[in-house]
């Protein structure tokens, strides 16, 4: 059963880099089936996504994010990362990480890590 | 930038068939998803590939896409079908969630 974990600061302050990893288990960053995918969802609000990377460490963006972003994987560690440069509050959100498979459905999530832009 | 539209609410009895649409120009050419996300839970994908189910989706659950709509139908609807709904395709290379649709079992 593949599982994902996400990890990172709770509290940013604003105008600063928003930095998580998801740990992958149960499944490899390095599998040529799958991208490794973030999400995220603003309070009360729906889903957004991020980008993802694949194992070749190809990424896609979305355009809307993309000046402030960065995708990374490190498989050594099983693990793919998430950089957001410059935050505001209304980067304020659950960010999730989740396995994107061939078809583009997202099948497998991480439970969420809550992050907060404030001073 | 491709969008995706959902009726924010939809409302049915315990037992009865609920429809959510999604609907995207010509996204009946392309490939549609659908999650589930209880409160305080991550989403779930219900729906793969327009009509497929993961393993351990009850058979209620349903899907089809056609022309400008997709469509998840639960039937015989539990209250624990309570949830959000999100539908998801991708365009070019990006992927685009619908807003998203308050499933009341009422």
């Amino acid at each position: 059963q593949v599982q994902l974990q996400e990890s990172g600061p709770g509290l940013v302050t604003p105008s600063e880099t928003l930095s998580l990893t998801c740990t992958v288990s149960g499944g490899s960053v390095s599998s040529d089936s799958h991208y490794w995918s973030w999400i995220r969802q603003p309070p009360g609000k729906g889903l957004e996504w991020i980008g993802y990377i694949g194992y070749t460490g190809s990424t896609n963006y979305n355009p809307s994010l993309k000046s402030r972003l960065t995708i990374s994987v490190d498989t050594s560690k099983n693990q793919f990362s998430l950089r957001l440069s410059s935050v505001t509050a209304a980067d304020t959100a659950i960010y999730y990480c989740a396995r994107r498979g061939l078809v583009w459905e997202f099948d497998y999530w991480g439970q969420g890590a809550v992050v907060t832009v404030s001073s | 930038s491709y969008e995706l539209t959902q009726p924010p609410s939809v409302s049915v009895s315990p037992g009865q068939t609920a429809s959510i649409t999604c609907s995207g120009d010509k996204l009946g050419e392309k490939y549609a998803c659908w999650y589930q996300q209880r409160p305080g839970q991550s989403p779930l994908l219900v729906i793969y590939q327009d009509g497929k189910r993961p393993s351990g989706i009850p058979e209620r659950f349903s899907g089809s896409n056609s022309g400008n709509t997709a469509t998840l139908t639960i039937s015989e609807t539990q209250a624990m079908d309570e949830a959000d709904y999100y539908c998801q395709t991708w365009d070019s290379t990006t992927v685009v969630f619908g807003g998203g649709t308050k499933l009341t079992v009422l």
